[in-house]
């Protein structure tokens, strides 16, 4: 079954700690994304990644960082210095190859609270 | 800076009744716009490309460049696209900017 799998689904965080999120693809995809739902502010890019072992800001990069050791996975840290992590984060794969398909392939998200 | 604007956040029509969810983006040569869909507790998917010209589930949606808009309309809404749905830009680099979203709410 192919497709992308983010965990967990459910992320408590107490104030001060960094967190992990995963996010694995089995689809062959180059390029993967992290992006932060918020109501009413719609998706906001975190970081992405075009090809293995590189990867680019967003535009809401402050208290993040992102690794890409492997074309499988990109796992986001959430640092003690994003002031307000609590929020649905969701990513996204997208084969690198056409210009002309952008269609991306997102996971079922994982919802972050800090308590 | 390459925008996608979705002014209404939220949409509620009756079943049956016609239905246009706006969307405008910020002019910058030839735009790749889509339309994603993520209906309650599913994943957000692809619903339309302007490129394939394709309806989708009683979906269109218009590339107008002279407006600089891609409204998605369907003319007898539906119960079960009672959904989020969400307009994007792709600008080079592959990244997808997206809009703030904009609920639909089709009443019975």
């Amino acid at each position: 079954d192919g497709g992308i799998t983010q965990s967990p689904k459910y992320l408590f965080r107490k104030e001060g700690q960094n967190v992990t999120l995963s996010c694995e693809q089995n689809l062959n995809h180059d390029a993967m994304y992290w992006y932060r739902q918020d109501p009413g502010q719609g998706l906001r890019l975190i970081y992405y990644s075009q090809i293995v072992n590189d990867f680019q800001k967003g535009d809401i990069a402050e208290g993040y960082s992102v690794s890409r050791e492997k074309k499988e996975s990109f796992p986001l840290t959430v640092t003690s210095a994003q002031k307000n992590p609590t929020a649905f984060y969701l990513c996204a794969s997208r084969t690198g190859t056409s210009l002309t398909n952008y269609g991306y392939t997102f996971g079922s998200g994982t919802r972050l609270t800090v308590v | 800076a390459q925008r996608v604007t979705q002014p209404e956040k939220l949409l509620s029509v009756f079943k049956g009744a016609p239905v246009e969810l706006k969307c405008n983006y910020s002019y910058s040569g030839s735009p790749e716009l889509f339309w994603y869909v993520q209906y309650s507790r599913q994943r957000l998917q692809l619903l339309l490309r302007h490129i394939s010209r394709e309806s989708i589930k009683g979906f269109t949606a218009d590339l107008n460049k002279g407006e600089t808009s891609f409204h998605l309309k369907k003319p007898f809404a539906q119960e079960e696209d009672s959904a989020m749905y969400y307009c994007a830009r792709a600008p080079q680099g592959g990244k997808l900017i997206f809009g703030q979203g904009t609920e639909l709410s089709v009443k019975p």
